[in-house]
C-alpha cells in the first residue's frame, strides 16, 4: 500500500528564506505526483504536477523534482513571502491511472515578516 | 467560471439522520471525486467517477453513496451518519487523465457534524 509522508509536520522561517519541502513515497511506481497548497478554512490549490517521466516542474518562484527510484520528490520556493503561509500536501498517483491520489498529511508553513 | 463549487458549507447532523453533498463543476470536467480531510489522517479519497453515469470506491467508501446523473453534478449521500463522519469534505474534478489532465481542481469543503 502505498503511503506518502512529509517531514517536517510543520515550519517556521523568517521572510526571504529559500525552503526545501521534503515529500517521500514507498511505491516507485507512481502515474504522476502533485503539489498542492491549502490555506486555512479553504480548499486544496494545484501548484505543479510531475509525470512519472519527468524530473522537475516549475512555475514562478517554485521548483519541484521528482526522483522515483528513491521515492522522494522536493518543493523549492524561492524568496519566500509571508503570503506563502499554508499547509503544503504532497499527493502521488499509481501506475494505471491519476484517479487514486494517496496524499501526506501536509507540511504547515509558517513565513514570518 | 465558478470552478468547483460545493452545496451546503455547513450542516449538522443528529446520528442516523441522511443527507447529500452536492458538488458543481462547470469546466466541462470528466473526473469528478470526494475526500474527506480529518485531522491527522489527511485527505482520503471516498469515491470518484470518470464520467457521467459511472461510480467507483475509492479508499474509505463505507458509510457514503454516490450519483453521477450529470456531467457537471457529483452528489455524496449518507445514509445514515454516524459520528465517525464528522470531517470536512471536499470535492474535486479534473478534465481527465494524461498529461496535464490530470490536475485536480478543488471546491471549498463543506464542514459536517454528527452528534
Amino acid at each position: 500500500k502505498q503511503e506518502v509522508t512529509q517531514i517536517p509536520a510543520a515550519l517556521s522561517v523568517p521572510e526571504g528564506e529559500n525552503l526545501v519541502l521534503n515529500c517521500s513515497f514507498t511505491d516507485s511506481a507512481i502515474y504522476n505526483l502533485q503539489w498542492f497548497r491549502q490555506d486555512p478554512g479553504k480548499g486544496l490549490t494545484s501548484l505543479l504536477l510531475i509525470q512519472s517521466s519527468q524530473r522537475e516542474q516549475t512555475s514562478g518562484r517554485l521548483n519541484a523534482s521528482l526522483d522515483k527510484s528513491s521515492g522522494r520528490s522536493t518543493l523549492y520556493i524561492a524568496a519566500s513571502q509571508p503570503g506563502d503561509s499554508a499547509t503544503y500536501l504532497c499527493a502521488v498517483a499509481a501506475q494505471g491511472g491519476s484517479e487514486k491520489l494517496v496524499f501526506g498529511k501536509g507540511m504547515k508553513l509558517t513565513v514570518n515578516p | 467560471n465558478a470552478g468547483v463549487t460545493q452545496t451546503p458549507k455547513f450542516r449538522v447532523l443528529k446520528t442516523g439522520q441522511s443527507m447529500t453533498l452536492l458538488c458543481a463543476q462547470d469546466m466541462n470536467h470528466e473526473y469528478m471525486y470526494w475526500y474527506r480531510q480529518d485531522p491527522g489522517m489527511g485527505l482520503r479519497l471516498i469515491h470518484y467517477s470518470v464520467g457521467e453515469g459511472t461510480t467507483a470506491k475509492g479508499e474509505v467508501p463505507d458509510g457514503y453513496n454516490v450519483s453521477r446523473l450529470k456531467k457537471q453534478n457529483f452528489l455524496l449521500g449518507l445514509e445514515s451518519a454516524a459520528p465517525s463522519q464528522t470531517s470536512v469534505y471536499f470535492c474535486a474534478s479534473s478534465l481527465r487523465s494524461g498529461g496535464g489532465a490530470d490536475t485536480q481542481y478543488f471546491g471549498p469543503g463543506t464542514r459536517l457534524t454528527v452528534l
